[in-house]
């Protein structure tokens, strides 16, 4: 199994702000994904994050908006730039078991844009 | 991926078996059948999945049938914290696999 611990858990944040949600994991791990679910809505994948190389976004999502970091194996962080109301939403980061068929999920940092 | 289709709710009463269905009927030969819960203002928890064969673990028994089109989830003796959302979801699997989450079914469990 794997725990994964999330920063914040949840924040307000004005208009034109960014914020970085940082991602840390207890073990090593390859890959790490990024998830958003708006209120009320299911997860829809953001990103994978690649240690050492650049993340993989989804249809939709762009690197400017969202700009991933990976230094290590461990920790990776998100970052929400010049948020709007409709960046307010639950930001997870999850990871998957090593061979098991299984992701795990961190508690989710619930941001609110005003 | 393939597409799953699940109902929208459920109800449960509390101590009986919730049956959880779900449709996959393009589903491919390597594809996996994966199931979910999220827990209100909680980040999914994995549950189960199965190739073909029926599983069973500590939270639940999965039923594949033999066409694989379809399965059921089965809470043998719902509790009340057992009320969550719960996503089917039918993925190729692997060590670097990641899942698409559809809108899932929410089992209600009453007293």
């Amino acid at each position: 199994s794997a725990v994964i611990s999330q920063k914040p858990s949840r924040d307000i944040c004005q208009r034109g702000t960014s914020l970085t949600i940082q991602c840390q994991v207890d073990s090593q791990v390859t890959m790490m994904f990024w998830y958003r679910q708006q209120p009320g809505q299911s997860l829809t994948l953001i990103a994978t994050a690649n240690q050492g190389s650049e993340a993989t976004y989804e249809s939709g999502f762009v690197i400017d908006k969202f700009p991933i970091s990976r230094p290590n194996l461990t920790f990776s962080t998100l970052t929400v730039s010049n948020m709007s109301p409709e960046d307010s939403s639950i930001y997870l980061c999850s990871v998957n078991g090593q061979g098991t068929g299984e992701l795990f999920f961190g508690e989710g940092s619930r941001l609110t844009v005003l | 991926d393939a597409k799953t289709t699940q109902p929208t709710s459920m109800d449960c009463a509390e101590g009986r078996a919730a049956n959880l269905p779900c449709n996959h009927s393009t589903i491919s030969g390597n594809e996996y059948v994966y199931w979910y819960r999220q827990i209100h203002s909680q980040g999914p928890q994995y549950i189960i999945h199965g190739l073909k064969n029926n599983e069973t673990n500590e939270m639940a028994s999965l039923i594949i049938t033999e066409d694989r089109k379809s399965s059921t989830l089965i809470l043998p003796h719902a509790t009340l914290r057992d009320t969550a959302v719960y996503y089917c979801i039918a993925d190729s699997g692997g060590s670097n696999y990641k899942l698409t989450f559809g809108k899932g079914t929410l089992l209600t469990v009453n007293p």
